[in-house]
């Protein structure tokens, strides 16, 4: 079946340093990459996603890069700031079918001032 | 724009007790989701809807859980009976649209059966 498999599960890092957190995905039919950030007691939230036509995207600090050969992509926050801790998820779906998108297990992003 | 509305934020109940959620998508959105979040897990999909019909409950535990969204609008999540490996987030979220589209989540419903 779809799997979405994360790592690392935890990930402590200085302020100002980058994090990076990758994903790979089993259905080769995935075509869909979204990022969500969770903190404590709160909902998931987009904070940036990208499509299998393109293979990087950039949003200020974060970007988001995408390889369909190997199935795998990451999450890329450069210049960390304590704000940015919490937890985050990847996930894929395919836009063919019922579009089901499934996430992966999260990774814990500390930043220490 | 008003996003995805649930009910109640917090129960707590006994194990072979019921229990329901109540969850409102953003206005126009077709698709609606029920997801399961486990503590220290990614959200783990329960149900799809797409308007008031079923599009994926492969991983919907159907001897104890029910969902239903009558009209396509609002939808309602059962637990009948409750389990302790039940205690979870429930997260509804909405989307325009299925596949490819953001999917907007709720703040949850969390559940702890004792």
């Amino acid at each position: 079946g779809e799997n979405v498999e994360q790592h690392p599960s935890t990930l402590s890092v200085q302020e100002g340093d980058s994090a990076v957190i990758k994903c790979t995905y089993s259905d080769s039919a995935s075509n869909y990459f979204p990022w969500y950030k969770q903190e404590l007691g709160k909902r998931p939230q987009l904070i940036i996603d990208i499509r299998s036509n393109v293979g990087e995207k950039k949003d200020q600090r974060i970007a988001v890069t995408l390889n369909k050969t190997a199935k795998h992509f990451s999450l890329h926050i450069t210049e960390t700031q304590p704000e940015d801790s919490a937890v985050y998820f990847c996930a894929a779906s395919s836009t063919s079918n019922t579009g089901k998108l499934i996430f992966g297990q999260g990774t814990t992003l500390q930043v220490k001032p | 724009e008003a996003g995805v509305a649930q009910s109640p934020r917090y129960k707590i109940i006994e194990k072979r007790q019921s229990v329901a959620f109540w969850c409102n998508p953003i206005s126009g959105h077709a698709t609606l989701y029920w997801y399961q979040q486990i503590l220290g897990q990614g959200p783990k999909l329960l149900i799809q809807f797409q308007n008031n019909g079923v599009v994926d409950d492969s991983q919907l535990p159907k001897d104890r859980f029910s969902a239903e969204r009558l009209k396509g609008v609002d939808s309602t999540l059962k637990i009948q009976p409750a389990k302790l490996e039940d205690s979870a987030v429930y997260l509804c979220a909405s989307s325009s649209h299925r596949g490819g589209n953001t999917i907007y989540f709720g703040e949850g419903s969390w559940l702890t059966v004792v």
